[in-house]
């Protein structure tokens, strides 16, 4: 099955300043690849997702790029702010009989400092 | 996206006792998802549970631990059965639309 490993775990960062967060998934089969943020008590929320077929999504402050040779894809959040301070997780789905099923990575926590 | 909501938010109960999680959606989907989210961890798929079909289990997962109900297309109960203290977790469903799934607020259970 699909295996996703995210990096950093804990990644601290002042006001302003850029975070970025890598993931690797393992089944090249994978063409769905959302991020998730959770703050602390609350359920996670969509933020951004990109599908396989594109290199690079922008929504204002973040990003995500894919690169599906070597089978990794990363956030980008530009000029954080403190109440970007979440629990962040990436995760993976591919099509099939798998469809729709996700597959997380292990979360980054991310600290931004005022 | 889609109002998802869930019953209990919250419960604590006895080992060897069930509960059961209700999640409730404002509109009809196809894909529906319960997941475990333990203390300070990542979200694991307990299994997937799709209108008129049995519902599917990840590895590590068991039809008798954890039965599912799906009698229509807005509505899904997740069981926990003979709870133990490892049991004590976040239990989340979410819904599928399209490719994009997002999660009900969530239930947190803990077993004394």
């Amino acid at each position: 099955g699909e295996n996703v490993e995210q990096h950093p775990s804990t990644l601290s960062v002042q006001e302003g300043d850029s975070a970025v967060i890598k993931c690797t998934y393992s089944d090249s089969a994978s063409n769905y690849f959302p991020w998730y943020k959770q703050e602390l008590g609350k359920r996670p929320q969509l933020i951004i997702d990109i599908r396989s077929n594109v290199g690079e999504k922008k929504d204002q402050r973040i990003a995500v790029t894919l690169n599906k040779t070597a089978k990794h894809f990363s956030l980008h959040i530009t000029e954080t702010q403190p109440e970007d301070s979440a629990v962040y997780f990436c995760a993976a789905s591919s099509g099939g009989t798998s469809y729709g099923k996700l597959t997380f990575g292990q979360g980054t926590i991310l600290t931004v400092h005022p | 996206s889609a109002v998802i909501s869930q019953k209990p938010s919250r419960d604590i109960c006895q080992r060897g006792t069930s509960l059961t999680i209700q999640c409730q959606v404002d509109s009809q989907v196809t894909m529906m998802f319960w997941y475990r989210q333990q203390p300070g961890q990542s979200l694991t798929l307990i299994a997937t549970a799709n209108q008129g079909s049995e519902a599917t289990y990840e590895s590590g997962f068991v039809i008798d631990k954890f039965p599912i109900s799906r009698p229509n297309l807005t509505f899904s109960t997740l069981t926990v059965s003979n709870m133990s203290p490892e049991d004590s977790s976040i239990y989340l469903c979410s819904v599928g639309l399209g490719d994009e799934q997002f999660f009900g607020p969530g239930t947190r259970l803990t077993v004394l």
